[in-house]
């Protein structure tokens, strides 16, 4: 594998349901971040670590748990989400300190 | 919060012909960034630009930064198929990690 890998790729949930989202990087990046992409909106940055720290919450609701064991390894938890918040979760890393990112393919989330 | 307007939201064009998309802010970024994303995946970066003036070239596309460093645009020459995509800019403030997103302009390049 390389550059920045995200699973699954698609994923349909129920409103009670728990799930999460993985993100993988094989770049060497010590920065990864979590993006949602919706239709007709910027991408919106969800959270950010840096050093396996969060330096970044965009207060982002308490449904969406983030969680970042190593500098290669990303997940986003998820729990009793609304429709709403169905959309395309992306992973992006970095170099510490910002600068180019490097995108995964995304999760196409549907919540119903 | 700084904002990044795109233009034209939509472009639909022949195979040959040229276009240009704009980028476009009233604040000043310390660099920005252009990306192109295709249906089903994610953004890929084509260039960065930092330097107020700044002109940089890749194959048929160019890519300008603005003096003040508010404003970029993207000018595609001979638009090929492939060139068809999300095209978004991006802002950096600082190196805080924050990159301020457009919302994209959408390109289809007809053969």
């Amino acid at each position: 594998e390389t550059g920045v890998t995200q699973t699954p790729r698609h994923l349909v949930m129920g409103m009670t349901n728990k799930k999460s989202l993985k993100c993988e990087q094989h770049l060497g990046h010590n920065a990864m971040y979590w993006y949602k992409q919706s239709a007709k909106k910027p991408l919106e940055l969800m959270f950010v670590y840096s050093l396996e720290e969060r330096v970044e919450n965009n207060s982002v609701p308490s449904r969406f748990s983030p969680e970042c064991p190593n500098s290669s390894h990303l997940f986003l938890h998820l729990h009793t989400l609304q429709p709403e918040d169905s959309a395309l979760y992306l992973c992006a890393s970095s170099q510490e300190g910002g600068g180019e990112q490097f995108f995964g393919p995304g999760t196409r989330l549907t919540v119903l | 919060t700084q904002l990044l307007e795109q233009s034209p939201q939509f472009l639909s064009i022949q195979e040959g012909e040229n276009l240009t998309v704009y980028c476009n802010s009233s604040s000043v970024f310390s660099s920005l960034q252009w990306y192109r994303q295709e249906p089903g995946e994610g953004p890929v970066l084509l260039v960065t630009v930092v330097t107020g003036g700044e002109v940089k070239k890749l194959k048929r596309l160019t890519f300008q930064f603005g003096d003040a460093r508010k404003d970029s645009s993207l000018h595609i020459t001979a638009a090929q198929p492939g060139d068809t995509g999300l095209y978004l800019c991006a802002g950096e403030e600082g190196s805080n990690y924050k990159l301020t997103f457009g919302k994209g302009t959408l390109l289809t390049v007809n053969p």
